[in-house]
C-alpha cells in the first residue's frame, strides 16, 4: 500500500476565493485521482492527474473550476476556483499502485466548508 | 452504462451477526470489484477485492461472493463487531476509474 497525505485536512473559505489541495505520496505511484465527497453521499470522481500533461476530467468537471497539477509521480495539488457554497464538500486524493491488482488506496481527505 | 446500485441504505445487526451488503452493476467491461470501508473523517479503505474470474474471495471475516452472469457482487461480515460500524461502498473498476455505489451505513450493535 501507499501512505497518503492531504493538505490542508479542513479549511473554511469565503465564496469567490479559491483553495489548493495538496497530495503527497510517499512512493511513486503511475495514476492519481482527486474526488469529491459531498456530505452524506457517495464519491464521485473529478479527474485523473497525469503527469506531465493535463489532467483528464470527468463529465461535469471543468478546468477552470478545478485545475490540476502533477509535476511529478509522487505529488498533486486540485485548486477548487471560484468558490461557492456548493463547493463545500471532502476532496480526497487516490492513488493506483500499479501492482497486481492495481489497488486504489485513498489520503484522509480535505474537508471544504465554503461560506 | 456506469450505474451501481448498492443495497441496502443502512444496516442495524448486534454485535455477531453478519450483514451482508450487495451491489448490483450494469457495465460488463468492469475489470475489478473492491469493497471498501469508511469512517468518519476519514478516507475510505481498500477492504477486500476479486477479479470476475473467481467467485468468492475470504480475507478473515470478510467475504465477498461475486455473481458474473447477475452482475452483482456482495460482502459479508462474519462475526461483526461494533468496530465493524462505519459506511461501506462497492466501487467497480473499468480503465481504471472506480465507480462507487451510494454506500450502506452499518451499525453493529454492542
Amino acid at each position: 500500500s501507499a501512505v497518503i497525505s492531504q493538505k490542508p485536512s479542513r479549511d473554511i473559505c469565503q465564496r469567490g476565493t479559491s483553495l489548493t489541495i495538496q497530495c503527497q505520496v510517499d512512493s511513486q505511484v503511475t495514476m492519481m485521482f482527486w474526488y469529491r465527497q459531498q456530505p452524506g453521499q457517495s464519491l464521485t470522481l473529478i479527474a485523473t492527474a497525469n503527469q506531465g500533461s493535463e489532467a483528464t476530467y470527468e463529465s461535469g468537471f471543468v478546468i477552470d473550476k478545478f485545475p490540476i497539477s502533477r509535476p511529478n509521480l509522487t505529488f498533486s495539488t486540485l485548486t477548487v476556483s471560484n468558490m461557492s457554497p456548493e463547493d463545500s464538500s471532502i476532496y480526497l486524493c487516490s492513488v493506483g499502485t500499479g501492482g497486481a491488482y492495481d489497488e486504489q488506496f485513498f489520503g484522509p481527505g480535505t474537508r471544504l466548508t465554503v461560506l | 452504462q456506469q450505474q451501481v446500485k448498492q443495497s441496502p441504505q443502512s444496516l442495524i445487526v448486534q454485535k455477531g451477526g453478519i450483514p451482508i451488503i450487495n451491489c448490483a452493476y450494469e457495465n460488463t467491461a468492469f475489470d475489478y470489484f473492491p469493497w471498501y470501508q469508511q469512517f468518519p473523517g476519514k478516507g475510505p479503505a481498500l477492504l477486500i477485492a476479486i477479479r470476475p474470474d473467481v467467485s468468492e474471495k475470504k480475507e478473515g471475516r470478510f467475504t465477498i461472493s461475486f455473481n458474473k452472469s447477475a452482475k452483482q457482487f456482495s460482502l459479508h461480515i462474519m462475526d461483526s463487531q461494533p468496530g465493524d460500524s462505519a459506511t461501506y461502498f462497492c466501487a467497480p473498476r473499468h480503465f481504471q476509474k472506480l465507480v462507487f455505489g451510494t454506500g450502506t451505513r452499518l451499525l453493529v450493535s454492542p
